[in-house]
């Protein structure tokens, strides 16, 4: 069974660009959420995907926006980066209807100058 | 509004004495309550998670923890602490759509 795997690991960027993080789900799991965590705190929704749709976004702008593929892999964009946004990305996977078990992959730590 | 609460940033116990971790929720619905570990520069692990099944729930590495309605708690325990239980403990509550909802963290130490 092939887990939760993020890319990149690490990345720096400097305010104003942008910046594409990937995930790819845990094999069978047709589900993928991000979450923000930023440093000393827990982690923040995102949103969700399901069915290549957007289903469930919380508190965040539209410069953060998502994609998921038909193999539901998914990607995270986020466009003109703001110091905030430096933080631990965190992607999970989940089967739709199973209440609130997600595994998680290791994060991409972003870091914006 | 669904929130959840976990008292005490930091808690430092000596190894072999017992953990507990307290957390607690505020929910107008039957919640769903997880705990999560995660060890520096990696991502979540599930430790436990109630579905409204039984209300006290064993999980991995010797952690349980107990479903109080009345308290609307859901703190974590285990009797022994092990030097390698030193992690940041996140308790998250269920808030639809597969989304969680956690809470800021409990960093545990374990000193020997």
């Amino acid at each position: 069974e092939t887990g939760v795997t993020q890319s990149p690991t690490h990345l720096i960027k400097t305010r104003g660009q942008q910046v594409t993080l990937r995930c790819s789900s845990q094999s069978g799991h047709n589900t993928v959420s991000w979450y923000q965590q930023a440093l000393g705190q827990g982690p923040q929704f995102i949103f969700q995907y399901y069915r290549e749709e957007e289903n469930g976004r919380g508190n965040f702008p539209p410069r953060f926006s998502g994609l998921q593929f038909p193999n539901y892999s998914s990607e995270l964009n986020v466009n003109a980066l703001e110091l905030d946004d430096s933080a631990l990305y965190l992607c999970a996977s989940s089967l739709a209807g199973d209440p609130g078990e997600l595994f998680f992959g290791e994060g991409s730590r972003l870091t914006v100058l | 509004a669904q929130s959840v609460t976990q008292l005490g940033s930091h808690v430092s116990v000596s190894e072999g004495a017992l953990v507990l971790l307290r957390c607690n929720y505020s929910s107008s619905v039957p919640p769903y309550l997880f705990w999560y570990v995660q060890y520096p520069n990696q991502g979540l692990q599930l430790l436990l998670k109630y579905t409204s099944a039984a209300t006290l729930v064993k999980g991995i590495n010797g952690f349980e923890a107990e479903f109080k309605k009345s308290e609307t708690s859901f703190h974590l325990t285990k009797p022994s602490a092990h030097m390698s239980d030193a992690a940041e403990y996140f308790c998250a509550f269920s808030g639809g759509y597969n989304k969680l909802i956690f809470g800021a963290g409990t960093r545990l130490a374990v000193h020997p």
